[in-house]
């Protein structure tokens, strides 16, 4: 199985930063990446998938890079709302697996 | 407006079984796969399995195969998650969500569920 390495595991910053998380895949998994949030008691919402493509209705702040087995989701000025759970996902081969998850707070 | 409503969680026993449901609404069922993710109480999201749009295709995460199956009835648009000897690290949200690539399993997860919650103790 493929295995994705997401990092870090959580990270606090102040409203407007830029911030980026990480995630390496143990094989070449091509752009077959999406990058998922997760909140509390809410519905996981995909925000990139193709490693690189805005899901529709999703703010451009939200950004993604990567191909290949090294993958970053970017939020480029970050807002209050957007503190929740962010994970990768392969999508290249079964059985998917996703990152570890990098926890996002506000200071 | 396109839904996933999953439902059928509750507390059993080790050892025993259960059978979540995931009603859809909103758009044609028959052509989009579903899958199952799960996430235990504070820790990450696992890929459990997914049926394709016609149940043709089923895959399994490694922890969960040879217990767990899914299927789904295109008359009822449900999908079904069949969980059998069921152990304490089963314990999860159980959510699930439609491949985004019709009459495929190849894609990202579009639409999810709001998630039930299965509990396994003793």
């Amino acid at each position: 199985a493929v295995q994705m390495t997401q990092f870090p595991s959580s990270l606090s910053a102040s409203i407007g930063d830029r911030v980026t998380i990480t995630c390496r895949a143990s094989q070449g998994i091509r752009n077959d990446l999406g990058w998922y949030q997760v909140k509390p008691g809410k519905a996981p919402k995909v925000l990139i998938y193709d490693a690189s493509t805005l899901q529709s209705g999703v703010p451009s702040r939200f950004s993604g890079r990567g191909s290949g087995t090294d993958f970053t989701l970017t939020i480029s000025s970050l807002q209050p709302e957007d503190s929740a759970t962010y994970y990768c996902l392969q999508d290249y081969q079964y059985p998917r697996t996703f990152g570890q998850g990098t926890k996002v707070e506000i200071k | 407006q396109e839904q996933l409503v999953e439902s059928g969680g509750g507390v059993v026993q080790p050892g025993t079984s259960l059978r979540l449901s995931c009603a859809a609404s909103g758009f044609t069922f028959n052509n989009y796969g579903v899958h199952w993710v799960r996430q235990p109480p504070g820790k990450g999201l696992e890929w459990v399995a997914v049926t394709s749009h016609d149940g043709g295709k089923n895959y399994y995460g490694d922890s969960v195969k040879g217990r767990f199956a899914t299927s789904r009835d295109n008359s009822k648009n449900t999908v079904f998650l069949q969980m059998d000897s069921l152990r304490v690290e089963d314990t999860a949200i159980y959510y699930c969500a439609r491949d985004a690539t019709a009459l495929a399993v190849t894609g990202f997860f579009d639409l999810w569920g709001q998630g039930t919650l299965v509990t396994v103790s003793s």
